[in-house]
């Protein structure tokens, strides 16, 4: 079946280290992929979106990189606070398509 | 409204009852989205509207579940019958366009018992 990050691993950081989030997704025709945020009790919020005409893209205090050859997706977070302690989803959706796809996510905890 | 809406925020109803979940996206958002996430996993996706026509169902684990946006604005999640594995969070999420990104709610919190 469809699946975008098959299992829902742990990272653990150091608060003002970076952090690196990894994704792999099985559909070679996806061609926009989605990171989100779920803070504890809260509906998955929006971070940083990337199409597959790029191999990446930066925003504040995150960095999306995008490699289709090995459909690997991460992202990461410059000077990690604690305040980014969540899970974060990887999410996949095609050309055309609306139907987005997420993974099982990344419970990310930062230690003060 | 300025975000996705959900009502109730959380339901506890018998084993055989049926519920109603209620959505208000965003507002002008044309595509709407139901999604079920059970704990520690990724939203499992539903069903889908563009305006009011329902676009794909495929999502729906029976025929229990249905879901209507009759106006093309406010979504009602229907479970008939309900069972224990019903038991999940539901979120619904909307988007400006078919594709674009999407915003969730807060999502319903069904136990049944």
């Amino acid at each position: 079946g469809e699946s975008v990050g098959l299992h829902l691993p742990t990272l653990s950081v150091q608060e003002g280290d970076n952090s690196i989030i990894n994704c792999a997704y099985s559909n070679s025709a996806s061609d926009y992929f989605i990171w989100y945020k779920q803070e504890s009790g809260k509906g998955p919020q929006f971070i940083i979106d990337i199409r597959s005409n790029m191999d990446k893209r930066q925003g504040q205090r995150v960095t999306v990189l995008l490699n289709k050859t090995v459909k690997h997706l991460s992202l990461q977070i410059a000077a990690t606070q604690p305040g980014d302690s969540a899970v974060y989803f990887c999410a996949e959706n095609r050309s055309g398509g609306f139907k987005t796809i997420f993974g099982a996510g990344t419970r990310l905890f930062v230690k003060a | 409204g300025a975000g996705v809406s959900q009502s109730p925020r959380y339901k506890v109803t018998k084993r055989g009852q049926d519920v109603a979940l209620r959505c208000d996206p965003i507002s002008g958002h044309v595509s709407l989205y139901w999604y079920r996430q059970a704990l520690g996993q990724g939203p499992e996706f539903l069903t889908y509207f563009n305006y009011e026509a329902q676009q794909d169902k495929s999502g729906l684990p029976n025929d229990r579940f249905s879901a209507e946006r009759p106006e093309g604005s406010i979504s009602t999640l229907t479970i008939q019958r309900t069972e224990q594995r019903d038991s999940a969070m539901y979120r619904c999420a909307s988007s400006l366009a078919p594709g674009n990104t999407i915003y969730f709610g807060e999502g319903s919190w069904l136990t049944v018992v």
